[in-house]
């Protein structure tokens, strides 16, 4: 059962333009969300978070939309730029009884931006 | 201060073997997480170690697998018999503080192959 969806495998988009990057989740539990950048044969890089009690997290060309009520996140990059080239994994947490909690991942969306 | 190493970073083995994989966390950083990333999916939490101690090893495999991560040395992942659906990349990611998320800093990867 996959609690945390992203539905397209892959995304292109043109230099300068809005890449949309979507996830959406299936455990009312999770409180907190987060986006990693992946290259190839390296680690995901933590790229932006967002807590549950807000619902918009902004950090340079990276700005992460929580919407609570229909279980969905987006990672929206603008500008686009060729190096944004990389598997983006959404993932998700939810605090356990003591007090820590482990990631559940999506499987991933491959963005290609093309100059 | 170097980042999370895992060695080794490609490891082959037969149907039968032993594999050992090790990660050493960032300087300073007590706590440790394996995630294993199968063909065309996420990456799925396996365990959470603090040094000398399993936190949580829900996403663990009961037979086969087992890791520690001792008071001195890196943390090892071991999985005995290896079958060809074993074959992954596996990360470790550590973290300096018990309940972090974007705190968790992701090693380069081993890739285990099955033949």
């Amino acid at each position: 059962d996959q609690q945390v969806k992203q539905n397209s495998p892959s995304l292109s988009v043109q230099e300068g333009r809005i890449s949309i990057l979507n996830c959406d989740y299936t455990n009312s539990m999770f409180d907190y969300f987060l986006w990693y950048k992946k290259y190839p044969a390296e680690g995901p890089t933590f790229l932006i978070s967002i807590s549950s009690i807000k619902d918009k997290n902004e950090d340079g060309r990276f700005t992460v939309f929580l919407n609570k009520s229909a279980k969905h996140l987006s990672l929206h990059i603008v500008p686009s730029q060729p190096g944004d080239s990389a598997v983006y994994f959404c993932a998700a947490s939810a605090h356990r009884n003591s007090g820590y909690s482990t990631l559940t991942f999506g499987k991933g969306t491959m963005l290609l931006v093309s100059p | 201060n170097a980042g999370v190493m895992q060695n080794p970073r490609h490891l082959v083995r037969r149907r039968g073997q032993e594999a050992r994989l090790r990660c050493s966390p960032m300087k300073g950083h007590s706590h440790v997480y394996w995630y294993r990333q199968l063909p065309e999916e996420g990456l799925k939490f396996m365990v959470y170690l603090q040094k000398e101690n399993i936190i949580d090893e829900s996403g663990m495999p009961k037979e086969r697998f087992s890791a520690e991560f001792p008071k001195e040395g890196p943390s090892i992942l071991r999985i005995q018999q290896v079958v060809r659906g074993d074959s992954a990349a596996y990360f470790c990611a550590s973290s300096p503080i018990r309940d972090s998320y974007n705190e968790q800093f992701f090693g380069p990867g081993t890739r285990l192959t099955v033949l």
